[in-house]
């Protein structure tokens, strides 16, 4: 079974620091996908980033950026300068053909970020 | 583009009642994918529905179905309702298969069950 980890509950953070959510995966699949998806108070899930198995290219949006490392089974999303309006709920999701022909889409708990003022 | 939408954003039901949902994808969206969100379970896989077929389904009773209609539009029914149901519900639409493709999620359903 696939599952998705990411440890950190909650973070608080001020305003203009760094800061890094973890998030940790298990699969048996070679061919898989990992998403990153925000839920800001609102309560609408918003696609941040998808990655195939097959790129360990980081990516960098803005003062977004992600590291992904199959040989630790991380995908790592860092905010720099973080904002007050980061502040949500940051969840981890990975897809994959796990026990049978269709693939399922398994998120992580979620880690809530604060960036205070 | 018009976002995914959902009907009813608010929903109290008793005990043993039955409860349908409705979720309209982004246009041109062929597949829909439903979550059940509990502070408890987290988001949890209900479903997903793709050119009108169910092609995956979560760990959830027999209780819990869908469907989607040739328009992409798709409705979700809970029967017998428990306390344990109460959760906010996402349906989240995307252009190929849940897995491979980024979704687009609606505001959610909150349901309460009395």
């Amino acid at each position: 079974a696939q599952k998705v980890t990411q440890a950190q509950t909650e973070i608080s953070v001020v305003e203009k620091e760094d800061v890094t959510l973890d998030c940790v995966y298990e699969t048996r699949d070679t061919t898989y996908y990992l998403f990153w998806y925000k839920q800001p108070p609102s309560g609408e899930l918003v696609f941040l980033i998808r990655r195939n198995s097959f790129d360990e290219q980081n990516e960098i949006s803005g003062r977004y950026s992600w590291n992904f490392q199959k040989s630790t089974s991380s995908f790592n999303f860092t905010i720099t300068a973080s904002q007050v309006v980061d502040s949500a709920v940051y969840f981890c999701a990975l897809s994959g053909n796990s026990g049978g022909s269709n693939y399922k889409l398994t998120f992580g708990k979620g880690t809530l970020l604060t960036v205070n003022p | 583009k018009a976002g995914v939408t959902q009907t009813p954003r608010y929903l109290i039901k008793t005990r043993g009642q039955q409860v349908t949902l409705s979720c309209s994808p982004i246009s041109g969206h062929r597949s829909v994918s439903w979550y059940q969100q509990t502070p408890g379970q987290g988001l949890q896989f209900l479903f997903e529905y793709f050119s009108e077929t169910q092609r995956n389904k979560g760990n959830f009773p027999g209780r819990f179905s869908g469907r989607q209609f040739s328009n992409s539009r798709s409705e979700m029914n809970v029967s017998t309702l428990e306390l344990g149901d109460s959760a906010l519900y996402l349906c989240a639409s995307s252009l190929g298969r849940q897995t491979s493709y980024e979704q687009y999620f609606g505001p959610g359903t909150r349901l309460t069950v009395t």
